[in-house]
């Protein structure tokens, strides 16, 4: 069956890069998203890769796809506390991970 | 910027009561959807609607749920016979084109008592 999965938690001091990474298993998905939810609010399309790409970038964000292997990954640069929120991967049918919880050291 | 939006923020009802949530996507997506998040779970996809009618349904999505764009605007939920399980954030989502992502309401709260 479909399943997309991610680490429940990354904590990272403010200033650095943030990597979550994320597996799915729908290897027939043409598009794969990265949503932010921040607390008490909905979620925000952050970012989408087309599946003939293996890297997108987007200002502070890049995204890196790696097909063969299923894996998906968020990178921000320079970590602000603004980033603090869970951050989703979804594939194609919009089938969502749990999240992966982004804490800001100071 | 456009948004979708949903109405209300948050239902409370009793079970067996029939819940009603609205959405108001964004005015040129053709694409609908509605998720669920039940509280510190993950987001779960009920069905997707194109062209007025269901493109897609998961398994949360039986009998006692529905789906209607009763106007050119709205989009809506129906709970028939509310459960306590069904007692979560419900989000409405659009888009305009399919593989774009789906821009999502800020979610409508659902507590059954």
């Amino acid at each position: 069956g479909e399943d997309v999965e991610q680490s429940l938690f990354l904590s990272v001091r403010e200033g650095d890069s943030s990597v979550i990474n994320c597996t799915y298993t729908d290897s027939s998905s043409t598009y794969l998203y990265w949503y932010k939810q921040e607390p008490g609010a909905g979620l925000q399309l952050l970012t989408y890769i087309f599946s003939n790409m293996d890297m997108k970038q987007d200002q502070r964000l890049t995204v890196l796809l790696n097909k063969k292997d299923k894996h998906l990954s968020l990178r921000i640069a320079d970590t602000q506390t603004g980033d603090s929120a869970i951050y989703f991967c979804a594939e194609d049918k919009i089938i969502f991970g749990k999240g992966t919880r982004l804490h800001i050291l100071p | 910027e456009p948004e979708v939006t949903q109405t209300p923020s948050h239902q409370v009802t009793q079970m067996g009561q029939e819940v009603i949530l609205r959405c108001v996507p964004i005015s040129n997506h053709l694409y609908f959807y509605w998720y669920r998040q039940i509280l510190g779970q993950k987001v779960e996809f009920l069905v997707s609607f194109y062209n007025n009618e269901i493109s897609e349904k998961s398994e949360i999505f039986d009998d006692q749920f529905s789906v209607e764009r009763p106007d050119g605007s709205n989009f809506t939920l129906k709970i028939r016979s509310t459960k306590l399980e069904d007692s979560a954030m419900y989000f409405c989502a659009s888009s305009e084109r399919l593989g774009q992502g789906a821009y999502f309401g800020p979610g409508t709260r659902l507590t059954v008592l």
